[in-house]
C-alpha cells in the first residue's frame, strides 16, 4: 500500500501571506506527481504534473518542486489571495499502473 | 465544450439497495476512472475503463462494478449498499488511453448517502 501524506492538514493565512505545503510519498516505482486544486462545490482541477527529480513548475503565484529520491514535493503560494482558498491534493502515480494515489489534502483558507 | 458530467448529483439509499451512477467524459476523452472520496480521506481509486473494459481495479469489493459504453460514457454500480459506502463518487476522464502523466478531468461528483 502506497502511503501518501500531506501536511499540514489545514491552515489559515492572511491575505498577502506566502505559504507552502508538503506531499510525501514512497519513492520506489515512482512515475509522476500531480497537484490538484479543489474548491468547495466544484471539481478538482489539475495544477501541475512533474516527473523528473528536481522538476520545478510555476503557474502565476503558485509553484511546485519535486524530489523523487527522498519522496517529497512542495507546493508554494506567494502572496495568498482569498480565491486561493481550496483543498490542495497531491497524487503520485507509479510505473505500470493507471491509478492516481491521492493524499488527504491540505485545506487552505485565506482570510481577507 | 462540455466537461465531465455526472448524474445524479445527490442521492439517498438504504442499506442493501443498489445504486447506479453515471458519467459522461469530456469530449474527445476515451478513458474513464472512478474514485470514491469518503469523509476525511482523499479520493480512492475504484477502477478505470478503457475500450469498454475494466483495465485496472483498486482495492474495492466485487459489489462495485462498472461499465463503459461505445460512446465512452460510463456507469458505476454498487450492490448491497453498506453504510460505509456513503461518500462522494468522482468520475474522471482522460484522453489517449489514460497515460498516468496526463491530467485527470473530474466531474463534480455524485454524493451518495446510505441510511
Amino acid at each position: 500500500i502506497l502511503n501518501v501524506e500531506q501536511s499540514p492538514q489545514s491552515l489559515h493565512v492572511q491575505e498577502g501571506d506566502s505559504t507552502n505545503f508538503t506531499c510525501s510519498f514512497p519513492s520506489s516505482n515512482f512515475y509522476a506527481l500531480h497537484w490538484y486544486r479543489w474548491e468547495t462545490a466544484k471539481s478538482p482541477e489539475a495544477l501541475f504534473v512533474m516527473t523528473l527529480n528536481g522538476d520545478e513548475k510555476k503557474k502565476g503565484r503558485i509553484s511546485a518542486t519535486l524530489n523523487t529520491k527522498e519522496g517529497y514535493s512542495y507546493l508554494y503560494i506567494k502572496g495568498s489571495q482569498p480565491e486561493d482558498s481550496a483543498t490542495y491534493l497531491c497524487a503520485p502515480t507509479l510505473s505500470g499502473t493507471y491509478k492516481y494515489i491521492f493524499g488527504t489534502g491540505t485545506r487552505l483558507k485565506v482570510l481577507a | 465544450d462540455a466537461g465531465v458530467t455526472q448524474s445524479p448529483t445527490h442521492l439517498i439509499k438504504t442499506r442493501g439497495q443498489q445504486v447506479t451512477l453515471r458519467c459522461s467524459p469530456k469530449s474527445g476523452h476515451d478513458t474513464v476512472s472512478w474514485y470514491q472520496q469518503a469523509l476525511g480521506q482523499g479520493p480512492q481509486f475504484i477502477f478505470q475503463y478503457y475500450e469498454e473494459e475494466e483495465r485496472q481495479r483498486g482495492n474495492f469489493p466485487d459489489r462495485f462494478s462498472g461499465h463503459q459504453f461505445p460512446n465512452y460514457s460510463s456507469e458505476l454500480n454498487v450492490n448491497a449498499l453498506l453504510l460505509g459506502d456513503s461518500a462522494l463518487y468522482l468520475c474522471a476522464s482522460t484522453p489517449g488511453g489514460g497515460r498516468n502523466t496526463g491530467e485527470l478531468f473530474f466531474g463534480e461528483g455524485s454524493r451518495l448517502t446510505v441510511l
